[in-house]
Formats: structure tokens, C-alpha cells, sequence
């Protein structure tokens, strides 16, 4: 069936520091893929998203770009700020049940 | 504004009662989702609904009921078999259309003693 793999976390990482957190899925056709963030005691919100292969996705400096040839959606940031501590979600469309598939949640901890 | 509500933000109940979570969305989606989530977890499916009057178990349905007799809503009851109900619950609802993206309430944080 479909899956979604993130890395495990926490990722800890100080202001301005560059950020990866590692995303690869495996699917049945062509996926559209998702990341969402959850603040502390909050629901999830949509970051970006990508709906076809080689398509990047970005939002608040965030991006993530569509590889089908290493089935992946790795999420980067250029210069993270303390208020991007958060928890990261990667998904994917499961067309076929008409739902998401979300990856385990990677936790980001920034420090000042 | 367009969103989705769950109420209350906090809910507390005796072991062996059951108890319903609210979620109403005026987004004019057809499709509505919950989720539970523990700490330190992901998200995992109980149910969810892609037209009124129907919907599907998802992967953990033992001990949960919803309904959908409106468009706009979507309950949960946690019932007294589900063994155990203290948990984050958040609601979901999506377009049905080729992508699912969907959008979340601020969910429930669900207690029980």
C-alpha cells in the first residue's frame, strides 16, 4: 500500500541555520504531495504542496520539490527562525482510498 | 471567514461514558476526515465521510461512531469500548477532487479519568 517515511527527529538547529527534513514515499501512480506544519497544541496547516513530478512547492521560504525518480519530497528552508519550531508533516494522495497518507510527524526545535 | 470549528478545545469525562466531539466546516466540502493523535505521534484515521449519509471506517475505527446526516458536519462519539480514548482529535474536510488536500480544525484535546 501507500506509505510515507520522514526522518525521525527531534532536529535541533540554531537561528539562520539551513534546514532539510527527509521525505520519501512509496505510491501507486502519480501522488499529489504535502507538507503540513502543527504548531503546539494546534491543528495542522498546509505549507505546500506539489502535484506532479519535478513540481517545487514553497511557501514562508519553505520548499520542496517533486522528485519521482528517487520517489522523495525533501522540505528546506534557507534560514529558520525560532518561530518555525513546529511539527512537520509529509503526505501524500491515496487517490484510490480517497484520503492522505501522512508521514510520523519530524519535530523542528529552533534555538535563539 | 471559512473554516472549520471543533468544540470544545477541552473536554474531560469519567471512564465508561461516552462522549461526542463536534466539527462543522463552511468550506462547502463534501469530504470531512478525523484523526487521533497521540503525543510525540502521527496522525491516524477513525473514519471518514466523501457524501452525506456515508462513510467509511479508516484504520482505527474499533470504539468510535460518526454520522453525516448534514454536509456541514461530521460528529464523533468516542464510545465506552474504546479502550483508550485520552487523545488530540482533529477533524479534516477536502474538496473531492484529484488531490484530497485537506483542511484541519484546532482540534480536541479529549481526557479520560
Amino acid at each position: 500500500g501507500n506509505s510515507v517515511t520522514q526522518m525521525e527527529g527531534p532536529v535541533t538547529l540554531s537561528e539562520e541555520a539551513f534546514l532539510t527534513i527527509n521525505c520519501t514515499y512509496t505510491a501507486t501512480g502519480y501522488p499529489s504531495l504535502f507538507w503540513y506544519v502543527q504548531y503546539p497544541g494546534e491543528g495542522l496547516q498546509l505549507l505546500l504542496k506539489a502535484t506532479k513530478a519535478d513540481d517545487k512547492g514553497s511557501n514562508k521560504g519553505f520548499e520542496a520539490t517533486y522528485r519521482k525518480e528517487t520517489t522523495s519530497f525533501h522540505l528546506e528552508k534557507g534560514s529558520v527562525q525560532v518561530s518555525d519550531s513546529a511539527v512537520y508533516f509529509c503526505a501524500l494522495s491515496d487517490r484510490r482510498g480517497n484520503k492522505l497518507v501522512f508521514g510520523a510527524g519530524t519535530i523542528l526545535r529552533v534555538k535563539s | 471567514d471559512g473554516g472549520i470549528t471543533q468544540s470544545p478545545k477541552y473536554l474531560f469525562r469519567k471512564e465508561g461514558q461516552n462522549v461526542t466531539l463536534s466539527c462543522e466546516q463552511n468550506l462547502n466540502h463534501d469530504a470531512m476526515y478525523w484523526y487521533r493523535q497521540d503525543p510525540g505521534q502521527g496522525l491516524r484515521l477513525i473514519y471518514y465521510s466523501q457524501i452525506v449519509n456515508d462513510f467509511q471506517k479508516g484504520d482505527i475505527a474499533e470504539g468510535y461512531s460518526v454520522s453525516r446526516e448534514k454536509k456541514e458536519s461530521f460528529p464523533l462519539t468516542v464510545t465506552s469500548a474504546q479502550k483508550n480514548p485520552t487523545a488530540f482529535y482533529l477533524c479534516a474536510s477536502s474538496i473531492r477532487d484529484t488531490n484530497y488536500e485537506q483542511y484541519f480544525g484546532p482540534g480536541t484535546r479529549l481526557t479520560v479519568t
